[in-house]
């Protein structure tokens, strides 16, 4: 069975940084493009950045709100995408979800992990 | 960047009536070279993640009910549920992905009336 775990959610204070995971099972993260996207408390959807596929060269791409603060990276090994959060700021504050696509199917959701920004 | 707006914000149907959503992009989104455009569909329930229905425009997700339907091109895009359930009361997005930034629609609220 696919599945997406996600892992690292927290309190951090404005300017912080965190790290947030999504471990793939039943199938090899490298193959697929993955995105990451959030959802504020009681707000819509925002779409905030994507990893292509290894046959894309793992080429990333971002929302401007975060350009520049915020990375998507993988692991192999891990079998894992990531999203490193840098200068973190309370517009920020959201439940993110990682997304697996396949043939422009976006089939399989992790289940969401809550970052909170405040002093 | 392309911009969806979806109508109505809510709406509330009578069981087993139909239910109608749209979504206008600011701009045409393309299509693949088998004429599907690259707009999705979601429906999302309190506490839960979105959940795919529709994608290429009218390709209903392994598992999705028949009642499910999407349509539409070029600016244009609707989801239709077919004998609304009391499954179907949540959140319907849709989402281009053509060119990032991969933008969503506002979201429509279905309630039962």
């Amino acid at each position: 069975e696919v599945q997406l775990v996600q892992s690292g959610g927290d309190l951090v204070q404005p300017g912080g940084s965190l790290r947030l995971s999504c471990a793939a099972f039943g199938y090899t993260v490298g193959d697929h493009y993955m995105d990451w996207v959030r959802q504020a408390p009681g707000k819509g959807l925002e779409w905030v950045g994507r990893t292509r596929h290894k046959t894309g060269g793992y080429f990333t791409e971002y929302a401007e709100s975060v350009k520049g603060r915020f990375a998507i990276s993988r692991d192999e090994s891990k079998n894992s995408v990531f999203l490193q959060m840098n200068n973190l700021r309370t517009e920020d504050t959201a439940v993110y979800y990682c997304v697996r696509w396949i043939s422009g199917n976006p089939d399989c959701w992790g289940q969401g992990t809550l970052v909170t920004v405040s002093s | 960047d392309i911009v969806l707006t979806q109508s109505p914000d809510s709406l509330a149907v009578s069981l087993g009536e139909r239910a109608t959503i749209n979504c206008r992009s600011s701009q045409s989104v393309p299509h693949n070279s088998n004429y599907q455009n690259y707009l999705t569909w979601y429906q999302q329930k309190p506490g839960q993640p979105p959940k795919v229905l529709i994608y290429w425009t009218s390709i209903r997700a392994f598992g999705v009910p028949d009642r499910f339907s999407g349509s539409g091109s070029g600016t244009d895009f609707t989801l239709t549920i077919s004998g609304l359930q009391p499954e179907d009361v949540a959140l319907y997005y849709c989402q281009q992905y053509y060119s990032p930034p991969y933008n969503f629609g506002q979201g429509t609220k279905v309630e039962i009336k």
